[in-house]
C-alpha cells in the first residue's frame, strides 16, 4: 500500500519561508503532487514532480528525492492569502492519487 | 472557478433519507472521481469512472451508489447513511491520457451532515 506523512500544522509570519516535508512509503509511483485547499474551497493543483530535483513555480517550489522517499513544498515570501491546507499526493502506478492528511499553514501579520 | 461544479454545497439528512450529490465538469475530461474528506484525515478515494465505466470501487459500503451517465456528469446516491458518513464529499476530474493522476481538478465539495 501507500502512506504519506506530513506535519499537521505550521505557523509563520508574512514574508517568511516555510518548508512542508512529505515522506512516503510506496511500492511504485509516477510522481509527487501538491495541492492547496482554502477553508470551504476546492483543493487546487500546485505542482508535480515526476523526476528528482526542484520544480519552481513563482513563490512556490517543490522537491522530490526518490532515493530518500521524501519531498517538500517550499513557500517563499509568505502572504496572508497563503493560509490554507497543503496536501502531498502520490500519483500511483495504477493512475490513482493517494493523499497525505494535510498541513495547515497559518500566516500571521 | 475550477471547471468542476458540485451541488448542493451543504446537505443535512436523516439516516432514513435518500439524497443525491451532483457533479458536473466543463473541462472535456474523461475520468471522474469521488473522494471523501474527513477532518484531519487523508482524502479517501471512493470511486473512479473512465469514459463512463467504473474502474474503481474502493471498498465503499453499498449505501453509497455512484452513477455516471456521461463523461461530464457524476452522481453519488445516498441512502440509509450513518452519522460517521458525515464529511466533505469531493468530486474531481482529469484527463485519461498519459498519467491520469498527474493533475486532478476538484469541485468545492458537498458538506454532508447525517443526523
Amino acid at each position: 500500500g501507500q502512506s504519506l506523512e506530513q506535519p499537521s500544522e505550521v505557523t509563520a509570519v508574512e514574508g517568511a519561508i516555510v518548508q512542508i516535508n512529505c515522506t512516503y512509503q510506496t511500492s511504485g509511483f509516477y510522481g509527487l503532487s501538491w495541492y492547496q485547499q482554502h477553508d470551504g474551497g476546492a483543493p487546487t493543483f500546485l505542482s508535480y514532480n515526476a523526476l528528482d530535483g526542484l520544480e519552481e513555480t513563482g513563490r512556490f517550489s517543490s522537491f522530490l528525492s526518490r532515493s530518500d522517499s521524501y519531498g517538500y513544498l517550499l513557500l517563499q515570501e509568505l502572504q496572508m492569502k497563503d493560509s490554507a491546507s497543503y496536501f502531498c499526493a502520490l500519483a500511483r502506478n495504477d493512475y490513482k492519487l493517494s493523499f497525505g492528511a494535510g498541513t495547515t499553514v497559518t500566516v500571521r501579520a | 472557478e475550477t471547471g468542476v461544479t458540485q451541488t448542493p454545497r451543504h446537505l443535512v439528512m436523516g439516516m432514513t433519507n435518500k439524497k443525491s450529490l451532483k457533479c458536473e465538469q466543463h473541462l472535456g475530461h474523461n475520468a471522474m472521481y469521488w473522494y471523501k474528506q474527513s477532518a484531519k484525515k487523508p482524502l479517501e478515494l471512493m470511486f473512479v469512472y473512465n469514459f463512463k465505466e467504473q474502474t474503481e470501487n474502493n471498498s465503499v459500503p453499498s449505501r453509497f451508489s455512484p452513477e455516471c451517465p456521461n463523461s461530464s456528469h457524476l452522481f453519488l446516491h445516498l441512502h440509509t447513511l450513518q452519522p460517521e458518513d458525515s464529511a466533505l464529499y469531493l468530486c474531481a476530474s482529469s484527463t485519461s491520457e498519459g498519467n491520469w493522476a498527474e493533475k486532478l481538478f476538484f469541485g468545492s465539495g458537498t458538506q454532508l451532515s447525517v443526523l
